[in-house]
């Protein structure tokens, strides 16, 4: 069964560097979202992606945070200066466009440690 | 926007028994509503969902219901056995190309 991988597992960087997290969708999906979990909480949604732009993004989604889908496979969330509160488990989901097709499919996620 | 409320935060149920977890959610314009299985570490995994058209569905041991009218939902599991324990998120979505919007999530522990 085809499954979202992401890359790395674990990210631990300095506070202020930038990072980038990849993601590989399902090959036929066509919707994509970030989503991140803070450690002991809920899954918040950041953005989603349709047609090579931002369909929607959250108020967490500020300036820093960028998303791209630079080959048509991978996509990816750049943050650009991280800060302590950026540390959570960023997992990113695709969705299959059609009549029915409800289900987003999470990828196992990035752990990111800002230090 | 959409708000998910979810209790309890945290569920004993000794082995065999049920287990009930409730969620409300606040815009009506919702209609898509699946739950989450998250073991630690792990990503979220869905293990059933309903849409708004469907009062009720079942799984197996698992099964859902929804009240459109009070904006309720929950989640029932049947025979729990110990590889129950995780915790569970309820979410809402308003369609297909939609932000999912989670709850706080339930820790689950079966108690052997």
């Amino acid at each position: 069964e085809p499954e979202v991988t992401q890359t790395p597992s674990h990210q631990v960087t300095q506070m202020g560097q930038e990072v980038i997290l990849r993601c590989v969708p399902i090959s036929n999906h066509l919707y994509f979202y970030w989503y991140r979990q803070i450690l002991g909480q809920k899954v918040e949604f950041l953005v989603s992606f349709y047609n090579n732009e931002i369909s929607e993004k959250s108020e967490i989604f500020d300036d820093q945070f960028s998303v791209e889908r630079p080959d048509g496979s991978n996509f990816t969330l750049k943050i650009r200066s991280t800060k302590l509160e950026d540390s959570a488990m960023y997992f990113c989901a695709s969705s299959v466009r059609g009549q029915g097709h409800y289900e987003q499919y999470f990828g196992p996620g990035t752990r990111l440690t800002v230090t | 926007g959409e708000n998910v409320e979810q209790h309890p935060s945290t569920l004993s149920v000794q082995e065999g028994d049920s287990a009930v977890i409730k969620c409300t959610y606040s815009d009506s314009a919702s209609n898509y509503f699946p739950w989450y299985k998250q073991e630690l570490g792990k990503r979220p995994q869905l293990i059933i969902d309903i849409r708004s058209n469907v009062g009720e569905k079942k799984d197996q041991r698992i099964a859902v219901t929804l009240n459109k009218t009070a904006k309720h939902f929950s989640l029932h599991i049947t025979e729990t056995q110990p590889e129950d324990s995780a915790v569970y998120f309820c979410a809402a979505s308003a369609g297909r190309d939609d932000k999912i919007i989670f709850g706080k999530g339930t820790r689950l522990h079966i108690l052997p």
